[in-house]
């Protein structure tokens, strides 16, 4: 099946610093997400991409989709300790009824107040 | 307004019980998504819905796993015989139609088998 890679697997920041983190895979995908997931809790869509190079932002979070339709990133600026979670991004692939989403391991952030 | 709902939040069951696990959907939403979530792992696709009709099963891991939404919201994902491999957290997700890209997740029920 597809594969995500997602890196890193973990981070330590220091509050105020700014966070980068990206997703590989090895087919395409029309569509990216990323998630966020706080411990005992379901996953927190944070920002979804539907157009090769679209850039969104959501507050401090920016996120581009990649133009080879192979890889995305996400950044967060300024992070401030409750932005402490796991971060996953996810990705729809092309074709009618392929409406599940495919997960990376995730990226485990820390930061340090 | 309300979000997914789940219901046991925790599951510890015996190895070889049958268990069925709730998904309440957002009021509305018509597409519904079952995951499973190992430690250390992102989500993995279980089965989709749309509707009441199972459109894609194709993540469900054998024929002890079973899902149903008879009336088009609530969800029960059913597993017979559990094993102790069953052991994840189950995550149902649903989006407002039949696109699946934006997909809002519950905050799933927790099942050990012992």
């Amino acid at each position: 099946g597809q594969q995500l890679n997602q890196s890193p697997q973990s981070m330590f920041i220091q509050e105020g610093e700014d966070v980068s983190m990206n997703c590989t895979s090895s087919s395409i995908f029309n569509t990216w997400l990323w998630y966020k997931q706080d411990p005992g809790e379901g996953p927190v869509l944070l920002i979804a991409l539907y157009k090769a190079g679209e850039l969104t932002s959501n507050g401090r979070l920016t996120a581009q989709f990649g133009i080879t339709r192979k890889d995305s990133f996400l950044n967060i600026s300024a992070s401030i300790p409750s932005d402490v979670g796991i971060y996953f991004c996810a990705g729809r692939p092309p074709g009618a009824g392929s409406y599940q989403l495919t997960f990376g391991k995730g990226t485990k952030l820390s930061v340090i107040p | 307004g309300a979000g997914v709902s789940q219901t046991p939040s925790n599951k510890v069951t015996e190895k070889g019980k049958y268990v069925e696990l709730r998904c309440d959907p957002i009021s509305g939403h018509t597409a519904l998504y079952w995951y499973r979530q190992s430690l250390g792992q992102g989500p993995e696709f279980l089965i989709y819905f749309q509707g009441t009709g199972a459109a894609d099963d194709s993540g469900l891991p054998n024929d002890r796993f079973f899902a149903v939404r008879p009336e088009g919201s609530v969800s029960t994902l059913k597993i017979q015989r559990t094993e102790r491999g069953d052991s994840a957290v189950y995550l149902c997700a649903s989006s407002p139609d039949a696109g699946g890209n934006e997909q809002y997740f519950g905050p799933g029920t927790r099942l050990t088998v012992t």
